[in-house]
């Protein structure tokens, strides 16, 4: 079974500081990865997301995450965040095309506060 | 186009009533998943449906709880005898299933039970 875990489960940080949030998982096969962010008051909506190929990815509002496999982590980042920046982020994991699941696991999520 | 809508947006109903929750996916997403998200809380897979495939139904909580999907279309996921600790919103989300499982998540309803 996948598990993930979200180890910052609240983050407060000025405006301008950068931002990393961990995200490691369990899984020893072919995964798929996601950030989802909700604003408050807003529905859930995707981040960037992990398939395949360059292992740094670019999502919108200048964040990206990098996958390591050899240490099952997904980090979240962004060099300079801003007070529109104050989410909800959730890191999600579900086995690849062979791993025969489509259900994915989600992390427990990271409140960001951002202070102007 | 349309995302997933649910509704109703907000329910308050009272210990021991029945209550129904719907969810419309986009259109053409073959999977659709139900969430319960309590407060402070990560998301809690309850249910998939994929297709005409019998639906995935090893995180529903307790027999009270059941979920139906006409074809590709509509889900409504019922609660019995509701409980205060089934307080929590329920989010669906649908997915094109072929395109590498990016979920589209609806608003969500925020259920409270008295």
């Amino acid at each position: 079974a996948q598990s993930v875990s979200q180890h910052n489960h609240h983050v407060i940080l000025s405006e301008a500081a950068s931002l990393e949030l961990g995200c490691n998982y369990s899984y020893g096969g072919t995964v798929n990865l996601f950030w989802y962010v909700q604003y408050p008051g807003q529905h859930l909506q995707l981040l960037l997301k992990y398939f395949s190929g360059d292992p740094l990815v670019k999502g919108i509002k200048g964040f990206e995450a990098e996958f390591i496999k050899s240490k099952f982590s997904f980090n979240l980042r962004k060099p300079s965040v801003q007070w529109s920046d104050t989410a909800e982020y959730f890191c999600a994991v579900n086995a690849g095309p062979s791993g025969g699941s489509y259900i994915p696991t989600f992390g427990r999520g990271t409140s960001l506060i951002v202070h102007p | 186009g349309a995302g997933v809508s649910q509704s109703p947006s907000n329910k308050v109903t009272e210990k021991g009533k029945d209550v129904e929750l719907r969810c419309d996916p986009i259109s053409g997403h073959t999977a659709l998943y139900w969430y319960r998200q309590r407060l402070g809380q990560g998301l809690e897979f309850l249910i998939y449906f994929q297709g005409n495939s019998a639906p995935d139904k090893s995180g529903l909580p307790s027999d009270r709880f059941s979920a139906e999907r006409t074809g590709e279309s509509v889900s409504t996921l019922t609660i019995q005898r509701t409980q205060q600790e089934d307080s929590a919103v329920y989010l669906c989300a649908s997915s094109a299933i072929r395109v590498n499982n990016e979920q589209f998540f609806g608003p969500g309803t925020r259920l409270t039970v008295l």
